[in-house]
């Protein structure tokens, strides 16, 4: 079974502290996906990573993707209240590109 | 990215009882995709459904119980047969797009199933 361990699962902080989230695996991916999903809505996708020691930026976001692509981060740099949701990360399988394994979700709360 | 809407956004049912989810899409897709998203759970792929074939289940989930239809490139069904209260979850579909050499998943906002 091919597992990507989210961490953390529950995060509190304070407005304008920084954060990372990590997604690890033992499987290679041929790309990764960051989404931010609230309540009543689905996931919105804010990324994918394609290869190996990828770095993308988006606003206060940062999205790293391995060397070996079996990890990822996203680090949020000065947290709003707006940054609130639950982040999920979902990999790509080599053998399957169109199949996603999600994470377990990392739940956010930015407090003002 | 792609626009894709689902009726209903929410409903409860009782148990024993069925509930058909649509899944409609704003221009042709080969995938969708449906996945169940039990409470505070992450994402769980229930099956894949190509137009013009079966659907493709996951380990856990079997055609009687999560039926699916795929009549055209727009649209797709799932439903959740004899409902009992541990079906209780969001179901969302989704599709793909070609993005370089990988695709990239967007997501319906999803139906919320309650089972009484």
């Amino acid at each position: 079974t091919q597992l990507l361990e989210q961490s953390p699962q529950f995060l509190s902080i304070q407005e304008g502290e920084n954060l990372t989230v990590y997604c690890n695996s033992s499987s290679v991916f041929s790309s990764l996906q960051w989404y931010r999903q609230e309540p009543g809505e689905g996931p919105v996708l804010l990324v994918t990573v394609v290869t190996g020691g990828e770095v993308k930026k988006l606003k206060r976001l940062t999205f790293q993707f391995g060397d070996a692509r079996k990890d990822s981060s996203l680090h949020i740099t000065a947290a709003q209240p707006g940054d609130t949701g639950l982040y999920l990360c979902a990999g790509a399988l080599m053998d399957s590109s169109y199949k996603l394994i999600f994470g377990s979700g990392t739940r956010l709360l930015v407090r003002p | 990215s792609a626009v894709i809407s689902q009726k209903p956004s929410r409903d409860i049912c009782q148990r024993g009882t069925s509930l058909t989810i649509q899944c409609q899409v704003d221009s042709q897709v080969t995938m969708m995709f449906w996945y169940r998203q039990q409470p505070g759970q992450s994402l769980t792929l229930i099956a894949t459904a190509n137009q013009g074939s079966e659907a493709t289940y996951e380990s856990g989930f079997v055609i009687d119980k999560f039926p699916i239809s795929r009549p055209n490139l727009t649209f797709s069904t799932l439903t959740v047969s004899n409902l009992s209260p541990e079906d209780s979850s969001i179901y969302l579909c989704s599709v793909d797009r070609p993005r370089g050499t990988t695709y990239e998943q967007y997501f319906g906002p999803g139906t919320r199933l309650t089972v009484t």
